[in-house]
């Protein structure tokens, strides 16, 4: 079975620092990987979205940049954080056949910046 | 443009009561739909999804939903609420004859509270 996991679950950063989050995917290959932001515990934002490893299209222009080194892995970076990226950062895969396109669900990365 | 609407901010279910929660689209081609569940401080997790056939959908927890075309609706529903089933819950929708990259449309989420 396919499992997602996400890094580090929680985040406490200061504002001009440096972000790295990292996701990964077991269990299928050639995964469609998505990187969220959720604000307020509601609405869903599309960032970054994947079709292939080093193939990045941005949703949303900003201080956040995202990478794909493998097939299976995705990773959200900053340079230099602001107060406005605080928020709960979701990343998702789905079947990248094709085929109906659920999205599957990391649990989460919950970053403050202060 | 495609978008989906989930109209209600928050509803209110006493246990034990039947619920449902609304949501409408609009895409240009037939829809795939989904249903997703949030607990707080989690991802989200996959309830359902309509792509073709029966437009009643069973899924997770004792959840349906009623794909509707003529009212581009997709309400999701459930016979008997449980407290446990207070979340925050979105509805999704993808074109497939859109150039889409795979991306679904999100709703702004609707949050169910159960009351004992």
């Amino acid at each position: 079975s396919q499992t997602i996991h996400q890094w580090p679950a929680t985040l406490v950063q200061p504002v001009g620092s440096p972000l790295s989050l990292e996701c990964t995917v077991e269990g299928t290959s050639n995964p469609n990987l998505y990187w969220y932001r959720q604000a307020a515990g509601r609405g869903l934002q599309l960032l970054f979205y994947s079709v292939g490893i080093g193939q990045i299209s941005s949703e949303v222009p900003q201080n956040l940049s995202a990478s794909r080194p493998q097939d299976r892995q995705f990773i959200l970076s900053s340079k230099k954080l602001l107060l406005s990226d605080s928020g709960f950062y979701l990343c998702a895969w789905g079947r990248g056949d094709g085929s109906y396109n659920e999205q599957f669900f990391g649990p989460g990365t919950r970053l403050t910046v202060l | 443009a495609q978008s989906v609407a989930q109209p209600e901010d928050q509803v209110n279910v006493a246990e034990g009561n039947p619920l449902t929660v609304k949501c409408t689209y609009s895409v240009s081609g037939n829809p795939y739909l989904f249903w997703y569940v949030q607990y707080p401080n989690r991802g989200l997790q996959f309830l359902l999804k309509y792509i073709t056939g029966d437009n009643l959908v069973k899924g997770s927890y004792g959840f349906e939903a009623e794909f509707n075309k003529s009212q581009t609706s997709f309400h999701l529903k459930k016979p008997s609420a449980l407290v446990s089933d207070s979340a925050l819950y979105f509805c999704a929708v993808r074109d497939p004859n859109g150039d889409s990259n795979y991306q679904l449309i999100w709703g702004a989420g609707t949050k169910l509270i159960i009351k004992p």
